[in-house]
């Protein structure tokens, strides 16, 4: 089963817009990870949060933490159409042995 | 630095006959992890190889099945194919434990089975 269920399941924006995604997961985690992939090909590790940082930021990207509410937030700032991809988010379990991941929010960016 | 490697790119295969994925890491990684993104579907977690040992494995049944090789690399091998086999195969590998550090993926192995 699935640990991570992102919201929403599909985004459609305009170039210079913010996007915002959500990540909701079920059990204790060590850290949460957000992927994006594009059509058809592997995914690229965006950013790591551990579970002791509320907040992280990377060049447009900004995720946030909320362990009390088991959820995660990822949000693009500006965005373009080459931010055009699937985003995913993975939890890692305690056990440290596999990293789970959501179904993914679809981004669609329109020049 | 060279990224992770997977071979082949698209195999087509008909049904009860056997696939094998490759999958080679970055230098220096130790842990290949094997996952099935199924068409609309998000990745399921299939195996973990770490240092030639299988160290965890998803709810897949046992025709998956894979090895790690003394250079790290890693083969997939799924028997007796079935149609809803048919999905990306992704290959990644880490320098650390998953959730403790990124996951570096390949492009994949498309595998459709006819």
């Amino acid at each position: 089963s699935q640990q991570g269920e992102e919201d929403p399941q599909a985004l459609s924006i305009q170039e210079g817009e913010n996007a915002t995604m959500n990540c909701s997961y079920k059990t204790s985690i060590n850290n949460l990870q957000w992927y994006r992939q594009n059509s058809g090909r592997g995914l690229v590790h965006l950013i790591l949060i551990r579970s002791n940082e509320r907040e992280k930021h990377s060049g447009r990207l900004r995720v946030t933490l909320d362990t009390s509410k088991k959820s995660s937030s990822l949000l693009i700032t500006a965005s373009r159409a080459a931010d055009t991809a699937s985003y995913f988010c993975a939890t890692g379990n305690t056990g440290f042995q596999k990293l789970v991941f959501g179904t993914g929010t679809r981004l669609l960016v329109s020049p | 630095e060279a990224g992770v490697t997977q071979s082949p790119t698209h195999l087509i295969k008909t049904r009860g006959q056997q696939a094998t994925l490759r999958c080679s890491p970055i230098s220096g990684h130790t842990s290949v992890y094997w996952y099935q993104q199924a068409l609309g579907l998000g990745l399921q977690f299939l195996l973990w190889y770490d240092e030639g040992e299988e160290r965890n494995r998803g709810n897949f049944p046992p025709r998956f099945s894979g090895r790690q090789f003394p250079n790290y690399s890693s083969e997939l091998n799924v028997n007796a194919l079935e149609l809803e086999d048919s999905a990306l195969y992704l290959c990644a590998s880490s320098s650390g434990q998953a959730g403790n550090s990124p996951l570096h993926f390949g492009n994949g192995t498309r595998l459709t089975v006819t």
